[in-house]
């Protein structure tokens, strides 16, 4: 069975560009979770879908950022415009259930904004 | 809120070394806390978990204890191998979906 996969694993764009992050999740599950590191801090909550509809996006830092989750399968993570501080690793986890249910992690997508 | 703080690093140990990793936390309620690993060019992989006080979770070796009293959850191994260079984060949970990461330790063991 597959795991978490995202892609692009490396993005390198300059400041003002537009972004696009994908996460496919385990298939099956509902829950799906996106987190960001940046600068080797701690890794920071950024949104969780239940299906395609956004539970909880209380992470997200502005409106430069906008996830999707169209169909309840996959999901996208736009930066437009990107700035310098949105450089760090952007991962996507899912999960079958919610609550505590362990979540699967994917490998991350690098995002670098020179 | 709730948070996590993890000892910073890098680590480096020689092989068959003893690694403590530490964790402290701040919570509200009884959360369920976590070790999540990271090896070169993978995705975070739950290494271990507990779930309530004093419990003890395990795995690969690996051992964590699940302590109220100091609000803390140590990542212990009493041998390690050049295999186990990753990066270990710790993590909790309150049960609402609301993870929460400490910055990572960053482990290296040389042969």
């Amino acid at each position: 069975e597959a795991g978490v996969t995202q892609f692009p694993s490396h993005s390198v764009i300059e400041k003002g560009q537009t972004v696009t992050l994908r996460c496919d999740p385990i298939s099956g599950h509902d829950n799906l979770y996106w987190y960001r590191r940046v600068m080797g801090k701690e890794i920071k909550f950024l949104l969780h879908f239940v299906k395609e509809s956004k539970q909880d996006e209380s992470g997200m830092p502005n409106n430069r950022f906008l996830a999707e989750r169209t169909g309840g399968t996959y999901s996208t993570l736009k930066v437009q415009p990107a700035e310098l501080e949105d450089s760090g690793v952007y991962f996507c986890a899912s999960s079958f259930r919610g609550g505590l249910d362990i979540q699967y992690f994917g490998a991350g997508t690098r995002l670098s904004v020179l | 809120g709730n948070s996590v703080t993890q000892m910073e690093g890098p680590v480096t140990l020689s092989e068959e070394a003893f690694l403590t990793i530490n964790c402290t936390y701040t919570a509200t309620g009884y959360p369920s806390l976590f070790w999540y690993v990271q090896y070169p060019g993978e995705g975070l992989q739950l290494l271990l978990k507990a779930t309530k006080a004093d419990d003890k979770g395990s795995n690969k070796g690996f051992e964590a204890t699940y302590r109220k009293e100091t609000t803390s959850f140590h990542l212990e191994k009493g041998s390690v191998q050049v295999s186990d260079s990753a990066v270990y984060f710790c993590a909790l949970s309150g049960g609402n979906n609301d993870m929460r990461f400490g910055a990572g330790t960053r482990l290296t063991v040389k042969p």
